[in-house]
C-alpha cells in the first residue's frame, strides 16, 4: 500500500509559467518531507525539504507548501524553465528511511 | 567532487542467473541504501546499512536477494537467481546519520543506478 503518492504521473507546463507538483501522504507520524529530481539515466538528486513544524519552505524559484491536516504536500516551481523537465519525487521520512512516491514527469515547453 | 559510483551501469541477463551489482558510497557517510525503480512502485527501498551493519532488509525478497557491505568502500546487491520481474533500475545511495539520532535521515545521494533486464 502506497503510504506517499503522486496521483500524476505527467505534467506539462509552460516556460515561464508556474509547475505545481502534488503529493498526498497516510500517515501522520511523517515528520519530514522532501523532494528529490531525476534527470533521465542520472540518479535522484535532493531539491528541496520541509520539516512538519513549518507550512512553507523556500529555495530560489522553489517552493514546498506542506498541510498537515490534509496531508499534502505541493512543490511550486516558478518561474518554470526547460531545464525543469524532469522526474519529480516526494519523499517522507520514516524513522531514518525516506518512503518515496511513484514520480511526476514535468516537461517545461518553449 | 564526491559521488556515489555504481557498476555495472546495464546489465542484461538471462533468467536464473546470479547478477551481482557494486556500490561505492560517498567517503564519510555511514549509511548506504539500495532501491529498485519500477513503473509501479516508484521508488523502493529495498535495505540500507548504518555503520556497514544491515539494519532493514524488509523491502527485499528474502529467498533471492541478499545485500552485503564487506567494507566502508564497497555495498552489493545480489540477486540469485535472477527472474524477470526483477528488471528495473538499482539504485544505491548514501547519507551522513549521527549516531545515536535515530529518526534523523540526512538528504541522500544517490548513484546512476544500474538497469537490469532479466530476460
Amino acid at each position: 500500500d502506497q503510504q506517499v503518492k503522486q496521483n500524476s504521473p505527467s505534467l506539462s507546463v509552460q516556460e515561464g509559467r508556474i509547475s505545481i507538483l502534488n503529493c498526498d501522504y497516510t500517515n501522520s507520524m511523517f515528520d519530514y518531507f522532501l523532494w528529490y529530481k531525476k534527470y533521465p539515466a542520472e540518479g535522484p538528486t535532493f531539491l528541496i525539504s520541509i520539516s512538519s513544524i513549518k507550512d512553507k519552505n523556500e529555495d530560489g524559484r522553489f517552493t514546498v507548501f506542506l498541510n498537515k491536516s490534509a496531508k499534502h504536500l505541493s512543490l511550486h516551481i516558478v518561474p518554470s524553465q526547460p531545464g525543469d523537465s524532469a522526474v519529480y519525487f516526494c519523499a517522507a521520512q520514516n524513522t531514518d528511511k525516506l518512503i518515496f512516491g511513484t514520480g511526476t514527469r514535468l516537461q517545461v515547453f518553449p | 567532487d564526491a559521488r556515489v559510483t555504481q557498476t555495472p551501469r546495464h546489465k542484461v541477463t538471462e533468467m536464473g542467473q546470479e547478477v551481482t551489482m557494486r556500490c561505492q558510497p560517498i567517503l564519510g557517510h555511514n549509511t548506504v541504501f539500495w532501491y529498485r525503480q519500477t513503473m509501479m512502485q516508484g521508488l523502493e527501498l529495498l535495505a540500507y546499512f548504518r555503520n556497514r551493519a544491515p539494519l532493514d532488509d524488509s523491502g527485499m525478497p528474502k529467498d533471492r536477494f541478499s545485500a552485503e557491505m564487506p567494507d566502508a568502500t564497497l555495498a552489493t546487491l545480489k540477486i540469485q537467481p535472477s527472474e524477470p520481474r526483477d528488471s528495473a533500475v538499482y539504485f544505491c545511495a548514501s547519507g551522513s546519520i549521527p549516531d545515536g539520532l535515530a529518526g534523523v535521515a540526512d538528504t541522500q545521494y544517490f548513484g546512476p543506478g544500474t538497469r537490469l533486464t532479466v530476460l
